[in-house]
């Protein structure tokens, strides 16, 4: 069974840029969550997405967005990007309806210079 | 609101011996938690889970955690500790009223010395 996967590994923009991660879950899981993981802030909940709707967001800017396709691909886009977006941006893809293991991709390296 | 405190930054530990990693949450109702180990430029990965049912949850790599709910604690233990165990440990908590949504702690740098 195919692991969590996220495009592209490592990216380098420059401020005022826009940017869009991509995240393939496991095959059959629906569910897919977003996080970013900051050495200041640690790991903070972005979104979740499940049968492309948004169903959880946290505390972040509307320059991060999200989405998710039929196939349960998601994408989540972050406009306008400033240094503190720079960051590893983590999906999670959640298996059934209990949540009671997410599997994690690798990452997105995001710098922005 | 959940919430999730891992007190120590580090945790240092000699090869062979036990190690434990704190971890205590805050939350309404009943806790969901969860222990994630990150690996230097890897994602997270599962090692165990606490829903209902014993308080004493056995995981992966010989991992164990021991829910305590008068005091809010859900420490990780391992009883031999590994070289390869050496990672950033994370404790995390989910409030099942709000899906997938993890709250993580701050996170422990374990280093495992020969």
């Amino acid at each position: 069974k195919a692991g969590v996967t996220q495009t592209p590994r490592y990216l380098i923009k420059t401020r005022g840029q826009q940017v869009t991660l991509s995240c393939s879950p496991i095959s059959g899981h629906r569910s897919v969550s977003w996080y970013q993981q900051t050495p200041g802030q640690g790991l903070q909940f972005l979104f979740e997405y499940f049968s492309e709707t948004q169903r959880n967001k946290g505390n972040f800017p509307g320059r991060f967005s999200g989405r998710q396709f039929s196939n349960s691909r998601s994408e989540m886009n972050v406009s306008t990007l400033e240094l503190g977006d720079s960051a590893l941006y983590l999906c999670a893809s959640n298996g059934g309806d209990s949540y009671n293991e997410q599997f994690f991709g690798p990452g997105t390296r995001l710098t922005v210079l | 609101a959940q919430s999730v405190a891992q007190p120590e930054d580090q945790v240092n530990v000699a090869e062979g011996n036990p190690l434990t990693v704190k971890c205590t949450y805050s939350v309404s109702g009943n806790p969901y938690l969860f222990w994630y180990v990150q690996y230097p430029n890897r994602g997270l990965q599962f090692l165990l889970k606490y829903i209902t049912g014993d308080n004493l949850v056995k995981g992966s790599y010989g991992f164990e955690a021991e829910f305590n709910k008068s005091q809010t604690s859900f420490h990780l233990k391992k009883p031999s500790a590994l070289v390869s165990d050496s990672a950033l440990y994370f404790c995390a908590v989910r409030d099942p009223n709000q899906g997938g949504k993890l709250i993580f702690g701050q996170g422990t740098e374990l280093s495992v010395k020969p």
